[in-house]
């Protein structure tokens, strides 16, 4: 029962566009969302969250959304640069007290020069 | 502050023999985590902690074994390493509901 879906396991996009990466969830629980790139052999890293309580947060190239109502979430990467790619993971808490976060299986995003 | 640690780098372990992966914070978290990454998949839960003394099931716990007798270590026990067991392991942490914080890996090999 995959809580966090990533439903693009891969996506290509032109230096200097804009990536979009999206995500769905079927928890109403969850409540903050939060978005890590991963290189090869390293871990992953923390990118941007957002709270429930938004429906954007912004960070220089980065924008994430979200709709409660569709259950949905996506990052945008505007303008995208060859350093973007890299796999990219959305993940979510469900609500004060818990312990474990969810993730989708992730999205790998390549940027052609 | 050095965040979440990880030995050995890599590793090549012959099937059934056993190691210890080693993890450490420094952010006093209370929550510790072990993932693992399978080529092209995403990340499995094996084993998490929620404090010194507490742990519990992931999704993927069998062959495994895990201690947390520190705020700062929770480190991973593989017995009777098998060829399944070959792939990406990461150590995180984090505070309750807050961002996590991962380790840089450590790659294994069963052969």
């Amino acid at each position: 029962d995959q809580q966090v879906k990533q439903n693009s396991p891969s996506l290509s996009v032109q230096e200097g566009r804009i990536s979009i990466l999206n995500c769905d969830y079927t928890n109403s629980m969850f409540d903050y969302f939060l978005w890590y790139k991963k290189y090869p052999a390293e871990g992953p890293t923390f990118l941007i969250s957002i709270s429930s309580i938004k429906d954007k947060n912004e960070d220089g190239r980065f924008t994430v959304f979200l709709n409660k109502s569709a259950k949905h979430l996506s990052l945008h990467i505007v303008p995208s640069q060859p350093g973007d790619s890299a796999v990219y993971f959305c993940a979510a808490w469900e609500g004060q007290g818990a312990q474990k976060l969810v993730f989708g299986q992730g999205t790998r995003l390549t940027i052609n020069p | 502050n050095a965040g979440v640690t990880q030995t050995p780098k890599f590793r090549i372990l012959k099937i059934g023999q056993s190691m210890t992966l080693q993890c450490t914070q420094d952010m006093n978290h209370n929550y510790m985590y072990w993932y693992r990454q399978d080529p092209g998949m995403g990340l499995k839960l094996i084993y998490y902690s929620v404090g010194a003394g507490i742990t519990d099931k992931g999704e993927v716990p069998n062959g495994y074994n895990v201690s947390r007798s520190t705020t700062e270590d929770f480190p991973l026990r593989l017995e009777l390493a098998a060829p399944s067991q070959t792939s990406v392991y990461f150590c995180a942490s984090s505070n309750p509901t807050e961002t996590q914080y991962f380790g840089p890996g450590t790659r294994l090999l069963v052969l």
